[in-house]
């Protein structure tokens, strides 16, 4: 069955960075993009990035641009999501998601705790 | 951008009574292949997101049939029939583009 696995969270400070992983099993991960979403505690969903099946194109939040890059390994069925600069807000639950559009295919992670905190 | 905006905030029902959640945006969803790809969320508490409906009212595998959804252009409407106790949680409308994905602000759905 489908599982994607996030890893790599963890407590760091305001402008600090840290990278986070996404382990992808289940399917032929080289043909989906994959998205990452976020939601800080008690809050809503925020969309954060995503790229492509074959990593030719990276789209991001605004709020993230220029400071979060997303990445994939498909030889090793794994996505990334580096993050610089990191700010309080950034403070979240981070969630890999394949979200198909047009069938019935939406999977996604458990997610993994980033703290920005001094 | 497209804004998308869910009402109510929150939401009191009576097990077994329907329930409904709206989701209107600020411009037509309908896309240039002439699909309108808005989405339903469900997340009970302490769980991921899981998709109840894609394409406005297409049903997720494993969705129970008392969810349903509707609506076009800009007005959206996701439906449950009769409230059971594990539709407890929060609701999120989503609009899925080439570029990313745009979520409504979440209805919380709870029993009176």
């Amino acid at each position: 069955q489908v599982q994607l696995v996030e890893s790599g969270g963890g407590v760091v400070q305001p402008g600090g960075s840290l990278r986070l992983s996404c382990a992808a099993s289940g399917f032929t991960f080289s043909n989906f993009g994959i998205h990452w979403v976020r939601q800080a505690p008690g809050k809503g969903l925020d969309w954060v990035a995503f790229i492509r099946s074959d990593g030719s194109n990276e789209y991001y939040a605004d709020s993230v641009k220029g400071r979060f890059t997303i990445s994939r390994d498909n030889s090793k069925n794994t996505l990334f999501l580096r993050m610089r600069d990191l700010r309080v807000e950034d403070t979240a639950v981070y969630y890999c998601a394949k979200i198909s559009y047009s069938s019935n295919e939406d999977y996604w992670g458990q997610g993994t705790l980033v703290t920005v905190s001094s | 951008d497209i804004v998308v905006t869910q009402s109510p905030l929150s939401l009191s029902v009576t097990l077994g009574q329907p329930a409904s959640i709206s989701c209107r945006s600020s411009q037509s969803l309908v896309y240039s292949d002439g699909n309108t790809y808005l989405n339903w969320f469900q997340q009970r508490p302490g769980q991921s997101p899981r998709r109840l409906i894609y394409k406005v009212s297409n049903w997720d595998s494993g969705v129970p049939d008392r969810f349903s959804g509707g609506g076009s252009d800009t007005d959206f409407t996701l439906k449950i029939s009769r409230v059971e106790a594990e539709d407890v949680g929060i609701y999120y409308c989503m609009v899925g583009t080439q570029e990313g994905l745009t979520f409504g602000g979440g209805t919380k759905v709870e029993i009176k």
